[in-house]
């Protein structure tokens, strides 16, 4: 049984195109995250939402809006992809205030 | 604002030597501190975790870490690592709830035979 799903696990895409990654958590956590790694390996929370309603949205650019339609999904939707948004998106999870965060297998994604 | 640092990008260990990964971190409060581990390809694993109590944790495939607050580090260690440690290691901080967790840059770690 997979703990945090993510799909696709691959997205190849040309600049412009608008694009999803879903992630699917089945831990009955209440807390979900979306993280960026860039191409040196560096970590950076995107968003946070807890309960389906968003808590941390760090500096993003508004093409990335997460939709979470329920609390075991959160979904992160890119519009207008840019050369610049090629990384590695990691979806986590987390229940509590001890915020232990198990995260998805990533989503490459390469912008052409 | 919270930060980490790991201050060796890349370590180099023989296979049964011991291991120590530094980590100091900057925050204001009780910080709840993490280290993860990610192989190549892949998702990031929890090693271990503190929040409180004992300033030594155990955790997974026989790592262990100290917290000192007057030092404001979270070491790593390991008494003897198998080449299968190999990996990027990353300490991270968050202040609990729904906070996001804030990484280091991570140090890689090579084993040699």
């Amino acid at each position: 049984d997979t703990a945090v799903s993510q799909t696709p696990k691959y997205l190849v895409t040309q600049m412009g195109n608008d694009k999803s990654i879903k992630c699917e958590q089945n831990l009955g956590h209440d807390t979900m995250y979306w993280y960026k790694q860039d191409s040196k390996k560096f970590l950076k929370i995107m968003f946070s939402y807890n309960n389906k309603e968003l808590i941390i949205n760090e500096t993003v650019p508004n093409r990335f809006s997460p939709k979470s339609p329920d609390k075991a999904h959160l979904n992160l939707h890119i519009n207008s992809l840019e050369l610049g948004d090629s990384a590695v998106y990691f979806c986590a999870s987390s229940r509590g205030q001890e915020n232990e965060q198990y995260f998805g297998p990533g989503t490459r994604l390469t912008v052409t | 604002a919270q930060s980490v640092t790991q201050p060796d990008i890349h370590i180099t260990v023989s296979e049964g030597a011991s291991l120590e990964l530094r980590c100091n971190y900057s925050y204001g409060a009780t910080p709840y501190l993490f280290w993860y581990v990610q192989s190549p390809g892949q998702g990031l694993q929890l090693l271990l975790k503190y929040f409180s109590g004992d300033t030594l944790v155990q955790g997974i495939k026989g790592f262990e870490a100290e917290f000192k607050r007057s030092q404001s580090s979270f070491n790593l260690r390991k008494p003897s690592v198998h080449w299968s440690d190999a990996a990027e290691y990353f300490c991270a901080v968050s202040g609990g709830g729904a906070d996001g967790l804030t990484f280091g840059k991570g140090t890689h770690l090579i084993i040699q035979p």
